[in-house]
């Protein structure tokens, strides 16, 4: 049971750039999210999904999109990178309650 | 909606000494609380929850204590160890089944 997992856990992008952030669970969790976090600001909700197919936004979703095909994966797209979404990334998934949170992204765009 | 806030960005204390962190959140409609730990380099680990229910839940050497009349939760930590020292959030649930908004983190330094 490998619980949350993220990949790439280091990227650094140009100004412009796309990329996805993956993140997958083993724990069968309709519930998933990505937050941001950054120095002083804590955990910033993007996006969430409450299942497969449902999508919906958190509280800094522009500049970010997400999509849920399946019930353990939820990636996140960044369309065109900017200094501004320099950060690192959390991908959880939660059971009725608690959330559980993947080791992080750490993005860097220049 | 709701804003959480932590007492303190940076709290050391002794190896061995009791810690207390402390959390303050703004709507009395929530009614879920967790803390979590992260250390370097890592995702945020779940420590321990309460309900609005209760007013004291006991872990393995923590302790969380509610305070619905000021809206206020803590987070004692019995003995602490140097492998305590990480930077411990709390998380409020309002409303909506599992969206969380967190406080900025208390950042725990223990010293030998």
């Amino acid at each position: 049971n490998a619980g949350v997992t993220q990949t790439p856990k280091f990227q650094v992008l140009k100004t412009g750039q796309s990329m996805t952030l993956q993140c997958a669970q083993d724990m069968n969790h309709e519930y998933m999210s990505w937050y941001r976090q950054d120095p002083g600001m804590g955990l910033r909700l993007i996006h969430y999904s409450v299942g497969a197919g449902i999508t919906d936004q958190g509280e800094v979703p522009n500049g970010y999109n997400v999509s849920r095909s399946t019930t353990e994966d939820f990636p996140l797209r960044l369309l065109s990178a900017a200094p501004s979404q320099t950060s690192v990334y959390f991908c959880a998934s939660s059971d009725a309650n608690t959330q559980y949170f993947g080791p992080g992204t750490r993005l860097t765009v220049l | 909606g709701e804003s959480v806030g932590l007492h303190l960005p940076t709290l050391s204390v002794q190896e061995g000494d009791n810690s207390i962190i402390n959390c303050a959140y703004s709507n009395s409609a929530s009614d879920y609380f967790i803390w979590y730990k992260q250390e370097s380099g890592k995702g945020p680990q779940f420590i321990i929850d309460i309900r609005s229910n209760m007013d004291k839940r006991q872990g393995q050497r923590v302790t969380v204590l509610l305070n619905k009349t000021v809206k206020h939760l803590s987070l004692q930590i019995a003995a602490t160890q140097p492998g305590d020292s990480a930077v411990y959030f709390c998380a409020v649930r309002t409303g909506t089944a599992s969206k969380l908004t967190f406080g900025t983190g208390t950042r725990l330094q223990v010293t030998l």
